[in-house]
């Protein structure tokens, strides 16, 4: 079936580092992929929407300075989180959907952890 | 907008007790119904969906009916095991691959041996 594949799964960084996540779909193309993030406890929350060759659209409260997203192929999304700080880090999970009445397809997440 | 409510947790369970995850939903249209579920420390993954009203999603002994007259998909086993202990996300989606998918809240399952 479709696999969703984000890599790294686990990064511990200094503070003021760039990090950057990358998102893949392996075995159907995505032109659209959805990044989210989740504190510990709590739900998933959307943070933006990655249009393949187009600008991400981003939800209301994300910085997108903060958060470069670029989806430069139809497989390939990546998430920058830009000058990381201790507040920057939780979880962070990408989902890309192949469409046609199938289920979201989540990569298995990032763990972030900023010094 | 649409959304998701879902059950609050945390819920505790003896092993071989019947569950029941209530979810409600709101959607414009007819979207389609999933359960997530997400084990400690790792991704979510598809426990089950339902894409049209009255479909039965099931998977690993869990079901849920899509009821359409209720906007209600609530998860249920008959028999839980240690191994569901989880935290468990109702969601729902629209048909097309550049939908949002809209989680309600998460239910953490815990099940005492």
């Amino acid at each position: 079936g479709a696999v969703v594949s984000q890599h790294p799964s686990r990064v511990i960084c200094k503070s003021g580092t760039s990090v950057k996540i990358e998102c893949r779909s392996l075995d159907f193309q995505a032109t659209t992929m959805f990044w989210y993030r989740q504190f510990p406890k709590q739900s998933l929350m959307l943070m933006a929407t990655s249009n393949e060759g187009s600008k991400a659209t981003y939800e209301q409260g994300v910085e997108k300075d903060k958060f470069l997203i670029n989806h430069a192929s139809l497989t390939l999304s990546t998430l920058t989180v830009t000058s990381a700080h201790p507040e920057d880090s939780s979880f962070y999970i990408c989902s890309a959907n192949p469409g046609g009445n199938q289920p979201q397809h989540f990569g298995d997440g990032t763990r972030l952890s900023i010094l | 907008g649409d959304s998701v409510t879902q059950m609050e947790g945390p819920v505790t369970l003896s092993e071989e007790a019947c569950l029941t995850i209530n979810c409600t939903y709101t959607a414009t249209g007819y979207p389609s119904l999933f359960w997530y579920v997400q084990y400690p420390g790792e991704g979510l993954q598809l426990l089950l969906k339902a894409t049209k009203a009255d479909d039965k999603g099931s998977n690993k002994g869990f079901e849920a009916t899509y009821r359409k007259e209720t906007t209600s998909f609530h998860l249920e086993k008959g028999s839980v095991q240690v191994s569901d202990s989880a935290v468990y996300f109702c969601a729902l989606s629209g048909y097309s691959s550049a939908s949002k998918i809209i989680f309600g809240s998460g239910t953490r399952l815990s099940i005492r041996p």
